[in-house]
């Protein structure tokens, strides 16, 4: 198995730029998210799917967008990037909702 | 609501001496908590839960915690730090029913030689 990936690994946006964050996990499991990694402040969720066509808001939601239409995938959207937005970025994936495995992270700046 | 407080965001410890890292919670419903360590770049791995039962949980590593529901504690120790133990640790607590995690902001452990 794989586990969880996510591609990029590192990308650089210029203010007002889109772009979409690849997470994928080949181990079946229903529950997957999003956070963000800041100096500091530990991580705090984006959003989450408990499965495949449901998703919901977490903390930090602004921003961003989502959707699951496969157990397989969960990507990430920037809408309109933002310097407020630099941050490091990790997917999670969990059979049980809560043990969760993480991707190794995309870490992205945006200028 | 739930959140938690990771007291001392930089921890220094002997090679060979104990490992404490604290961790407090609070949280309107049954607690479930987790420690998690980072490695430099990498994700985050599961160390060790608790969700019911056995108060003292064991994890990987030689890792161990204790949930003491009167502190609102869930601290985690080793009895002997070793240098391959130097990360970043986080703790966090969810609940039954609910999907949301709330992270620490995380302690780096530095082990000295």
């Amino acid at each position: 198995n794989a586990g969880v990936t996510q591609t990029p690994k590192f990308q650089v946006l210029k203010t007002g730029q889109s772009m979409t964050l690849q997470c994928a996990q080949d181990m079946n499991h229903e529950y997957m998210s999003w956070y963000r990694q800041d100096p500091g402040m530990g991580l705090r969720l984006i959003h989450y799917s408990v499965g495949a066509g449901i998703t919901d808001q977490g903390e930090v939601p602004n921003g961003y967008n989502v959707s699951r239409s496969t157990t397989e995938d969960f990507p990430l959207r920037l809408l309109s990037a933002a310097p407020s937005q630099t941050s490091v970025y990790f997917c999670a994936s969990s059979k049980t909702g809560y043990e969760q495995y993480f991707g190794p992270g995309t870490r992205l700046t945006v200028t | 609501a739930q959140s938690v407080t990771q007291l001392g965001s930089h921890v220094s410890v002997s090679e060979g001496a104990l490992v404490l890292l604290r961790c407090n919670y609070s949280s309107s419903v049954p607690p479930y908590l987790f420690w998690y360590v980072q490695y430099p770049n990498q994700g985050l791995q599961l160390l060790l839960k608790y969700t019911t039962g056995a108060t003292l949980v064991k994890g990987i590593n030689g890792f161990e915690a204790e949930f003491k529901k009167s502190e609102t504690s869930f601290h985690l120790t080793k009895p002997s730090a070793h240098m391959s133990d130097a990360a970043e640790y986080f703790c966090a607590v969810s609940g039954p029913g609910t999907y949301k995690y709330i992270f620490g902001t995380g302690t780096r452990l530095k082990v000295l030689a």
